[in-house]
């Protein structure tokens, strides 16, 4: 039972154009969501986040928006880069103040030059 | 200021034995979890911890023991080893916000 998913395991962008990296949930409650991107033999770190209260957020070159409606998150990468090739997941967490998350199983991202 | 710091970084055991993965972080966070990845699952949550001394389950704890006797060290052992253990491991902490900082993981082999 899968209750975050990314469905695209991979995704190949031309470097200058848009990256769009999208992720699925089933369960209402998530009131937070975020990105992490993940380096070959790293831990990963946090990209980006947004609350269940907006339906958007920027941060530089990369946006989150969220469509609660469709319980549907989705990141933007423009102008992507090279040195954005990585595994990216999404996660969720639910308020019950643990700050545990669920994750999605990740899309790797190459960007080719 | 290493913030948090896994060790080993690489393991090889075999079916059977017990294995303890360390896990050291010098922010003094809070929360501490334990996340494995593996192909097709992601991140899945092993244990988590809130603070010293309480800890609590997460979506696959089975065959997986933790203890967190010091706020900074979260160690994770595996009693008797399997070879469906074999995976990467990733330690997290957190100071009671929304983000969470990860480990550079351990890949653990159990033959």
């Amino acid at each position: 039972d899968q209750q975050v998913k990314q469905n695209s395991p991979s995704l190949s962008v031309q470097e200058g154009r848009i990256s769009i990296l999208n992720c699925d949930y089933t369960n209402s409650m998530f009131d937070y969501f975020l990105w992490y991107k993940k380096y070959p033999a790293e831990g990963p770190t946090f990209l980006i986040s947004i609350s269940s209260i907006k339906d958007k957020n920027e941060d530089g070159r990369f946006t989150v928006f969220l469509n609660k409606s469709a319980k549907h998150l989705s990141l933007h990468i423009v102008p992507s880069q090279p040195g954005d090739s990585a595994v990216y997941f999404c996660a969720a967490s639910l308020p019950s103040g643990t700050y545990k998350y669920i994750f999605g199983t990740g899309t790797r991202l190459k960007v080719l030059a | 200021d290493a913030g948090i710091t896994q060790s080993p970084r690489y393991k090889i055991t075999e079916t059977g034995r017990q294995v303890t993965l360390m896990c050291h972080q010098t922010w003094s966070h809070s929360y501490m979890f334990w996340y494995r990845q593996d192909l097709g699952h992601g991140l899945r949550l092993i244990y988590y911890s809130a603070a010293a001394d309480i800890t609590d389950k997460g979506e696959v704890p089975d065959g997986y023991v933790v203890s967190r006797s010091k706020t900074e060290n979260f160690p994770l052992t595996l009693e008797s080893a399997t070879r469906s253990q074999t995976s990467v491991y990733f330690c997290a902490s957190n100071p009671g916000t929304d983000t969470q900082y990860f480990g550079p993981g351990t890949r653990l082999t159990v033959l």
